[in-house]
C-alpha cells in the first residue's frame, strides 16, 4: 500500500460547525503532515507529526486541532471555522529523512458557509 | 516574502519536444529541492530530488539541474507527453530535509500538446 488516504474528498460546513479530517498511510512513514492550499497558491504547511509526537505547529489557529491517534492516522478537528478557512487540505507522509519525498494524499475540498 | 519562486505561471509545448520548468530561491539555508505534479483533484506526487552537493540528478525523462550561485533550478522533460500535463511545484527544504519542513513555490501549469 503506497497510498495517503484522506476522507472526505468534500466536505461544506458552517462557521458553528464541528467536523474532523481524516488521514491515513500503512507505508510505515514516522512523519505525517497537514498543509492547506488556496486556490493558485502553493501549499503551505500548518503541522507535522513525527513519531505520533507534534513538532511543529506553524502558529496555526486554534479553531484547527490536529490529533495523531496512532502511527498510521492523522485528523483534523475543525471547530467554528471561517469563510476564509475554504480550502484544500492536504495530508502527507514521508520517512523519517523527507529526502525520500512526501507522500500526499488527494486532498478534502473544505467549503465554510 | 516568497522564498521558492515559479516566476512561469503557465507553459505550453508540443509532444515529443523539451519542457523547461524555472524555479528561483532565496533562501540560502536550502540545500534540498524536490519537484512535484499534480493532476486535479489529486494531492501531488513526488517526482525528482536533488542535493546541494550535485548540479545533477536524471530519472528518466526527467531531469534537474541546480545553479546553487544563481539560486536557480530547473526542471528539463525530454521529450514531452501529453500525460505530462499537470501543474509542477517545486519545493525546497533546509538541513538536508531533515527538519521536515518544505517550502512550495506556486507552481506552473504545463500544457503538453499532441
Amino acid at each position: 500500500d503506497t497510498e495517503v488516504t484522506q476522507t472526505p474528498k468534500h466536505l461544506v460546513m458552517g462557521m458553528t460547525n464541528k467536523k474532523s479530517l481524516k488521514c491515513e498511510q500503512h507505508m510505515g512513514h514516522r512523519a505525517m503532515y497537514w498543509y492547506k492550499q488556496k486556490a493558485k497558491k502553493p501549499p503551505e504547511l500548518m503541522f507535522v507529526y513525527s513519531y505520533e509526537k507534534l513538532s511543529i505547529n506553524e502558529s496555526v489557529p486554534s479553531r484547527f486541532s490536529p490529533e495523531c491517534p496512532n502511527s498510521s492516522l492523522l485528523n483534523l478537528h475543525l471547530h467554528a471555522l471561517q469563510p476564509e478557512d475554504s480550502a484544500l487540505y492536504l495530508c502527507a507522509s514521508s520517512q523519517e529523512r523527507q529526502n525520500y519525498g512526501y507522500t500526499f494524499g488527494s486532498g478534502t475540498r473544505l467549503t465554510v458557509v | 516574502d516568497q522564498q521558492v519562486k515559479q516566476n512561469s505561471p503557465s507553459l505550453s509545448v508540443q509532444e515529443g519536444r523539451i519542457s523547461i520548468l524555472n524555479c528561483d530561491y532565496t533562501n540560502s539555508m536550502f540545500d534540498y529541492f524536490l519537484w512535484y505534479k499534480k493532476y486535479p483533484a489529486e494531492g501531488p506526487t513526488f517526482l525528482i530530488s536533488i542535493s546541494s552537493i550535485k548540479d545533477k540528478n536524471e530519472d528518466g525523462r526527467f531531469t534537474v539541474f541546480l545553479n546553487k550561485s544563481a539560486k536557480h533550478l530547473s526542471l528539463h522533460i525530454v521529450p514531452s507527453q501529453p500525460g505530462d500535463s499537470a501543474v509542477y511545484f517545486c519545493a525546497a527544504s533546509a538541513d538536508g530535509g531533515s527538519n521536515y519542513k518544505l517550502t512550495f513555490g506556486k507552481g506552473t501549469l504545463l500544457t503538453v500538446n499532441p
